[in-house]
């Protein structure tokens, strides 16, 4: 089936230790979006991808950062995770890149700060 | 800027009654609005939504929402709830201006036996 695909499921980091989550997709749709779930609060768009186009929401922190190698694969880096940081991220996709979209969702990868 | 109103954190229904979940949105410009569902530990999966055309949209699992310019809401409805309808319910707009999508802060849908 048709899927986007996040890895890991749970990651643990420390303090200050980068990190890397993993989104692949299969459907080969051209945007690839990343968000920020905190427990019990609305998704927060971190930025996405339109190909090659890197599109960053104004009030992203510099600690995140994105990227993409190819049509299929999108990786958010955290540079010096915070406590602040744990959170449910969200991998999601969409095509052709209209606003009426449907986004296609993964399972998540939430993440611990100790 | 666009922006989505969700009333009741929290609404709990018998099974087999009507289910409401109320969205209301703001935006200068003609919207999109949709209805997504998560599950627990889950991503969000789309229900409905509304682009243009028939203001009564139809979607998977028996739901349906109607878009009242007018009142610039954007109501979901179910006229029977099941068990498996308990899970978080997000309504979100988007608009020409802007290709992702403003989420409102979820409904939680408790369903008693």
């Amino acid at each position: 089936d048709a899927m986007v695909i996040q890895n890991p499921r749970y990651q643990v980091t420390q303090f200050g230790k980068p990190v890397t989550l993993s989104c692949s997709q299969t459907l080969n749709h051209n945007v690839m979006y990343w968000y920020q779930q905190k427990s019990s609060q609305a998704p927060k768009l971190l930025f996405h991808y339109y190909d090659k186009d890197f599109n960053n929401e104004a009030d992203t922190p510099d600690n995140f950062q994105s990227r993409r190698p190819n049509t299929s694969f999108c990786f958010l880096d955290i540079r010096s995770p915070g406590l602040g940081d744990a959170a449910m991220y969200l991998c999601a996709t969409s095509t052709p890149g209209l606003a009426t979209d449907t986004q296609y969702f993964g399972p998540g990868t939430r993440l611990t700060v100790l | 800027a666009q922006s989505v109103t969700q009333l009741g954190s929290h609404v709990s229904v018998s099974e087999g009654a009507l289910v409401l979940l109320r969205c209301n949105y703001s935006s200068s410009v003609p919207p999109y609005l949709f209805w997504y569902v998560q599950y627990p530990n889950q991503g969000l999966q789309l229900l409905l939504k509304y682009t243009t055309g028939a203001t009564l949209v139809k979607g998977i699992n028996g739901f349906e929402a109607e878009f009242k310019k007018s009142e610039t809401s954007f109501h979901l409805t179910k006229p029977s709830a099941h068990m498996s309808d308990a899970a978080e319910y997000f309504c979100a707009v988007s608009d020409t201006g802007r290709r992702a999508l403003t989420f409102g802060s979820g409904t939680r849908l408790q369903v008693q036996p």
